[in-house]
């Protein structure tokens, strides 16, 4: 069956610091990684990852995806109380867009 | 605001009631989802629809759901005889797929929460 596994499940750091929050994946005819933002509403894109090794980036924001070992990073730098919030990590299959969510990491940045 | 508009955001009702949950995705979007979020879960896959065709179902939607996108624009999703455990966030999203392109970016509508007393 397909899964999608995200660690930690909660995390709580102090503004300033870098944080990594990680997803491994078992998914049959795998074709992205997703990543989003969730604050109280309806999740919001981040990042959509196909290639192994190629670093996305946007703002204080990266990730990268390891196909052979099915594992995917996003790293937060320098981070902010406006970073507190839910991350998914999503994989899509290759049949129909279908995407299959991880259970998310609850990001608190407290001052 | 992502362009995703869903109907009602939040609903109360009484177990063994129908209700009924109306999404109008980004106007030029062909393929519509529906996903169910509990609390501390990510969104779990529901029903998905290229224009007006359902094309795939999750084994989570039981022969209580039922949803339609009839004229390949909004969806509606029904639920009859409501149990508790159907307390949950429907959230709706949409993505336009063109040709051959992969990997389209799906926007999520705000969602409705759904309470069953």
């Amino acid at each position: 069956e397909d899964k999608v596994v995200q660690s930690p499940l909660s995390l709580v750091v102090h503004e300033g610091d870098t944080v990594t929050l990680n997803c491994s994946y078992e998914v049959t005819n795998f074709r992205s990684l997703l990543w989003y933002k969730q604050e109280k509403k309806a999740p919001t894109f981040l990042f959509m990852l196909t290639s192994s090794g190629i670093e996305k980036k946007s703002g204080r924001l990266s990730s990268i995806l390891d196909k052979k070992e099915l594992f995917s990073i996003l790293n937060i730098t320098a981070t902010q109380t406006g970073d507190s919030a839910v991350y998914l990590c999503a994989a899509t299959k290759t049949s129909y867009d279908k995407v299959i969510f991880g259970p998310g990491t609850s990001l608190s940045v407290i001052p | 605001d992502t362009g995703v508009s869903q109907d009602p955001r939040h609903k109360i009702t009484k177990r063994g009631q129908n209700v009924t949950f109306r999404c109008d995705p980004i106007s030029e979007h062909n393929r519509l989802y529906w996903y169910r979020q509990t609390l501390g879960q990510g969104p779990e896959f529901l029903t998905y629809f290229q224009n007006e065709a359902q094309l795939e179902k999750s084994r989570l939607l039981s022969d209580r759901f039922s949803a339609e996108r009839p004229k390949g624009s909004f969806s509606t999703l029904e639920i009859q005889r409501t149990e508790q455990g159907d307390s949950a966030m429907y959230l709706c999203a949409s993505s336009l797929a063109k040709g051959l392109a992969r990997n389209n970016e799906q926007f999520f509508g705000p969602g409705t929460r759904l309470t069953v007393l």
